[in-house]
């Protein structure tokens, strides 16, 4: 079946430092790559996405680019603030049947300053 | 535009009690979801459902039950309350593959 592996954390770095959390992918077909947000105490937002294969998605300065020949999508940021303090969970969705997506297990950032 | 609303945001139950998890939505879509998280882990599919009237379990779906008999709404039923079904729970939709989830903001479940 499908899976996503995330890298492990906890993930502290300092502010105005540069982010890469690994997100690695096993799926069939072509899924739907996404990376979610979830800040203490609130739900899971959608923070970026990518459909197909080369594609990137980008949003709040993070970036992650769907790399089919490595079956990954990895989310980079330039410079983390405090507030991008939250838990990162990478999340595929299949082109057929959509009740079956799947998630990583989330990986915790912390940013100190 | 609500999106995804949960109610209540919080509960204690009693061992043995049940209660029903209200969810609606207001966007249309056809999919929706049921996830649990416990502390410090990352969700795990309860329930889900590709439209009105249509429902499966997910990975874990002993102790609940759902029903979708419109659209918007999609309850989470839990019968007989144990302590392991204190947790986070939250419900999503969907409108299609490539737009991703819109998740609720959560209900805090604690069984004592």
């Amino acid at each position: 079946g499908d899976s996503v592996t995330q890298m492990e954390g906890p993930v502290t770095l300092s502010e105005e430092a540069f982010l890469t959390i690994n997100c690695t992918y096993t799926a069939t077909g072509y899924p739907s790559l996404f990376w979610y947000v979830q800040y203490p105490g609130e739900g899971l937002q959608l923070l970026l996405k990518a459909t197909k294969a080369d594609d990137k998605g980008s949003n709040k300065g993070f970036e992650a680019t769907y790399r089919k020949e490595t079956t990954s999508f990895h989310l980079e940021k330039g410079s983390v603030q405090v507030s991008d303090s939250a838990v990162y969970f990478c999340a595929l969705s299949p082109n057929t049947n959509a009740g079956k997506s799947t998630f990583g297990d989330g990986t915790t950032l912390t940013v100190k300053p | 535009n609500a999106g995804v609303t949960q109610t209540p945001k919080f509960r204690i139950l009693k061992i043995g009690q049940s209660m029903t998890l209200q969810c609606t939505q207001d966007m249309n879509h056809n999919y929706m979801y049921w996830y649990r998280q416990d502390p410090g882990m990352g969700l795990k599919l309860i329930y889900y459902s590709v439209g009105a009237g249509i429902t499966d379990k997910g990975e874990v779906p002993n102790g609940y039950n759902v029903s979708r008999s419109t659209t918007e709404d999609f309850p989470l039923r839990l019968e007989l309350a144990a302590p392991s079904q204190t947790s986070v729970y939250f419900c999503a939709s969907m409108g299609g593959a490539n737009y991703g989830y819109t998740f609720g903001s959560g209900t805090r479940l604690t069984v004592v």
